[in-house]
């Protein structure tokens, strides 16, 4: 089954110690990305990337760490986090950047995170 | 950095066609208008996309004036199952900037 994982499904932690939420898909795809979901401030994108090894900021990269070593997956490292970090967190993929323009990325199920 | 402006909300009834509107009035020459519809509890969906004047597929139509500063998202004879948020967003060549969002709520 086509599809995008993350893990985990929801986390609390607290301030300063570092996590990773990890996002697979098993598509092929060569475009995946990261967002968070605010009450009032929608979706915003937090990094992306367009193939192995390339990764670029989106909206909000500040906080933020990723990586993309293998196709499949692009992990999303908060070295350090903090309160403001509390959010939603979708990654989600597409066959390529030029897809975008005119089908809908896969996401994953959503990460729910709580910094205390 | 710019990004797009959408009503919050939106009341609509079934059956009516909706109009939203969505203003960008600092987009770049190279940025596309896309727009992408969201049910609680799942990832987004993408709706459709466009650069200039007119596009149009199985769900919906994007009016894009000359001046690219506004776009307009046509979904024509709504029903319930249209409710949801739909998102405005500036794509950069890989890098998407979205709005808020319009929660569009149709009533019976």
């Amino acid at each position: 089954e086509a599809q995008v994982t993350q893990n985990p499904r929801y986390l609390i932690t607290v301030t300063g110690k570092k996590l990773t939420v990890t996002c697979s898909q098993n598509m092929n795809h060569e475009y995946m990305s990261w967002y968070r979901q605010d009450p009032g401030l929608g979706l915003r994108q937090i990094y992306y990337s367009m193939n192995v090894e390339v990764t670029d900021k989106g909206d909000v990269p500040e906080g933020y760490k990723v990586s993309r070593k293998e196709k499949r997956n692009f992990p999303l490292i908060l070295e350090s986090p903090s309160p403001n970090q509390t959010s939603l967190y979708f990654c989600a993929s597409t066959p390529s950047v030029t897809s975008l323009g005119t089908d809908t990325q896969y996401f994953g199920p959503g990460t729910r995170l709580t910094v205390l | 950095l710019a990004k797009t402006t959408q009503p919050i909300s939106m009341d609509s009834y079934e059956g009516q066609e909706v109009n939203i509107t969505c203003s960008h009035n600092n987009i770049a020459t190279n940025d596309y208008i896309t727009w992408y519809q969201q049910f609680p509890s799942q990832g987004p969906r993408f709706i459709i996309q466009g650069y200039k004047t007119k596009v149009t597929n199985e769900v919906a139509s994007l009016f894009i004036p000359a001046d690219r500063k506004s776009s307009t998202l046509s979904l024509p004879r709504v029903s319930l199952s249209d409710t949801a948020v739909y998102y405005c967003l500036y794509n950069q060549g890989g890098k998407l900037i979205f709005g808020q969002g319009t929660e569009l709520s149709v009533k019976p």
